[in-house]
């Protein structure tokens, strides 16, 4: 079936450096992509997010780019803290009836070293 | 403004036994999903509620059932556990309409042994 993946698994940057996290997605049909950051032990917590009609959302210190030709969402951070160690998830909303489900990539860890 | 609420937060139960996990949704949101979380599985979509109706579903067994009262608090159930059933649940919330953002709670660790 379609779903959404993540090109790499982990990222490991130094603290001040800027990081970029990206994701594939399969379904033509997906209208709206959030991402989100789940630290240890907690819930997702909503980052940004974007929808098909954009290209590019800029938030505090994250952008995310949508490129709807390839299909390919990706998340960069500006001047990465140690705070933002976590696992950090795309996820895309498929449209139509599909309410409240939201298709979720696997995640990539990143881990910001001081 | 409070965020998504749920309890209890860590649980354990016995194979076979079954159990129920309660969500309060952010004020004034009245779409309520549900979410399991596994380290193979990742997050899957269990089922979402509005207006005490249910209007979608996920692949899951008919073990798990859900419901939404009048107020937007949500239940979740899941009967004759088994050991898989073991996971993270992640209740969610969301303004009516589809594209609305939705807000996840810290969830309910479930251990079924």
């Amino acid at each position: 079936g379609e779903s959404v993946g993540l090109h790499l698994p982990t990222l490991s940057v130094q603290e001040g450096d800027n990081s970029i996290i990206n994701c594939a997605y399969s379904n033509s049909a997906s209208d709206y992509f959030i991402w989100y950051k789940q630290e240890s032990g907690k819930g997702p917590q909503f980052i940004i997010d974007i929808r098909s009609n954009m290209d590019k959302r800029q938030g505090q210190r994250v952008t995310v780019l949508l490129n709807k030709t390839v299909k390919h969402l990706s998340l960069q951070i500006a001047a990465t803290q140690p705070g933002d160690s976590a696992v950090y998830f795309c996820a895309e909303d498929a449209g139509g009836t599909s309410y409240g489900k939201l298709t979720f990539g696997q995640g990539t860890i990143l881990t910001v070293h001081p | 403004k409070a965020g998504v609420t749920q309890t209890p937060r860590y649980l354990i139960k016995t194979r076979g036994q079954q159990v129920t996990l309660s969500c309060s949704p952010i004020s004034g949101h009245r779409s309520v999903s549900w979410y399991q979380q596994t380290p193979g599985q990742g997050l899957q979509f269990l089922f979402e509620y509005f207006s005490e109706t249910q209007r979608n579903k996920g692949n899951f067994p008919g073990r798990f059932s859900g419901r939404q009262f009048s107020n937007s608090r949500s239940e979740m159930n899941v009967s004759t556990l088994e050991l898989g059933d073991s996971a993270l649940y992640l209740c969610a919330s969301s303004f009516f309409r589809r594209g609305n953002t939705i807000y996840f709670g810290e969830g309910s660790w479930l251990t079924v042994v």
